[in-house]
């Protein structure tokens, strides 16, 4: 069966510090794989989304930028965050028709 | 581009039925899938829809209609458990994106 893996579930970082959001997803291959983020109470935005090795798409630009090393290995990154960067990320993988996505358990990132 | 509309909140009792509409727009759409997320937790999937009719999983039941753009989600014999905010999604072909819409938070009272 398939899995995902996202790491850490909650980070305290202070301004200026950099990120790496680490997504693993195990029993598939050549998923559909997105970042999201989620303020408190509102919905989902979709940052990043990459359909392959290499190939990121980029939603919403901004200092937060996502990588795809491996076949199932998504990474988001920061060099450098701002207070505005707070929020619930989460990781997500789909097939190729889209048709049901499975979920990370998220990482509650607070920049202080 | 892709855009999809949902109520903000719905509040019903335990025992009732209560549906949850979605509208979309999208290009190439492929289908419409429905997530439930409990406070504080990630999306759970729930249904998903290519084609225009009814899929009815245990409790919740989810329908579709391509040449309207909508669908909705049928939830039976509400529990206090089925209290959480419910997302509708699309995806494009077109353009690989899935997006959510802005979810709804459904309230059940006892």
């Amino acid at each position: 069966s398939q899995t995902i893996h996202q790491w850490p579930a909650t980070l305290v970082q202070p301004v200026g510090s950099p990120l790496s959001l680490e997504c693993t997803v195990e029993g598939t291959s050549n998923p559909n794989l997105y970042w999201y983020r989620q303020a408190a109470g509102r919905g989902l935005q979709l940052l990043f989304y990459s359909v392959g090795i290499g190939q990121i798409s980029s939603e919403v630009p901004q200092n937060l930028s996502a990588s795809r090393p491996q076949d199932r290995q998504f990474i988001l990154s920061s060099k450098k965050l701002l207070l505005s960067d707070s929020g619930f990320y989460l990781c997500a993988w789909s097939t190729t028709t889209g048709g049901n996505a499975f979920f990370g358990q998220g990482t509650r990132l607070t920049v202080v | 581009g892709q855009s999809l509309e949902q109520p903000s909140e719905v509040t019903a009792v335990e025992g009732a039925i209560v549906q949850i509409n979605c509208t979309y727009q999208t290009s190439g759409f492929y289908g419409l899938s429905w997530y439930q997320q409990h406070d504080g937790g990630a999306p759970t999937f729930l249904s998903y829809n290519a084609l225009d009719g009814l899929e009815e999983t245990g409790r919740f039941s989810s329908f579709l209609s391509r040449s309207d753009s909508y669908g909705y989600l049928l939830l039976q014999e509400l529990q206090m458990k089925d209290s959480a905010s419910y997302f509708c999604a699309v995806f494009s072909g077109a353009t690989n994106k899935l997006i959510f819409g802005t979810g709804t938070l459904l309230a059940v009272q006892p």
